[in-house]
């Protein structure tokens, strides 16, 4: 149990486009979902934790309109990086929590952006 | 001072070494977990503790509340394990976790 899946794996685009990634809990219902990014041998960062059917949270230095966040179910979180620039090129994880023996955080396997 | 110190950061080893891995901090908190991260790969959690000891196979976590320390072992130790584990607190009253460097583990055949 407890398994988290994100879509795509990978994703190379183009600068100025726009990256949608998803983040699905496939077995329990997540209540709350994280969503974090990861430079080369650095930790984690978190960048917001989304509640479902409420607004995103975000860290401070996030900028909200740049990373949109939506949790628009117990299942399915998407995290989009609007007009990507190559800085914007990064490892990104979700982890989902859900209640009871959910009660923790299950981490998605990361979504590795490129931005040319 | 961080809130969560872990040590070593980087360790290498023989094959079928026993490993032991530090994590340190100096806040009050509702659990702990262990993850592990290969190169270039995702997050997978390992253990998550409140209190006392855990196994799963080769590996095992303790925590001592009072000390405000936990350790992770690995017994046996195979190349396979080679991998970054990661120490994060959940601090009490909160949601998100608060993440350790990591220690980079190398176990070499």
């Amino acid at each position: 149990g407890a398994v988290v899946s994100q879509h795509p794996s990978w994703v190379i685009c183009k600068s100025g486009t726009s990256v949608k990634i998803e983040c699905r809990s496939l077995d329990f219902q997540a209540t709350t979902m994280f969503w974090y990014r990861q430079f080369p041998k650095q930790s984690l960062m978190l960048m917001a934790t989304s509640n479902e059917g409420s607004k995103a949270t975000y860290e401070q230095g996030v900028e909200k309109d740049k990373f949109l966040i939506n949790h628009a179910s117990l299942t399915l979180s998407t995290l989009t990086v609007t007009s990507a620039h190559p800085e914007d090129s990064s490892f990104y994880i979700c982890s989902a929590q859900g209640s009871g023996n959910y009660n923790e955080q299950f981490f998605g396997p990361g979504t590795r952006l490129t931005v040319l | 001072k961080n809130e969560v110190e872990q040590s070593p950061q980087n360790l290498t080893a023989q094959e079928g070494e026993f490993i032991t891995i530090n994590c340190s901090y100096s806040v009050g908190i509702s659990a702990l977990h262990w993850l592990q991260q290969h190169p270039g790969g995702g997050i997978v959690s390992l253990f998550m503790l409140s209190s006392g000891k855990k196994k799963h196979g080769r590996l095992i976590a303790t925590i001592n509340i009072q000390e405000k320390h936990s350790s992770l072992h690995i017994t046996a130790s195979h190349p396979r394990d080679s991998a970054v584990y990661i120490c994060a607190l959940r601090i009490q009253g909160a949601q998100k976790l608060v993440f350790g460097q990591g220690t980079r583990l190398t176990i070499n055949p």
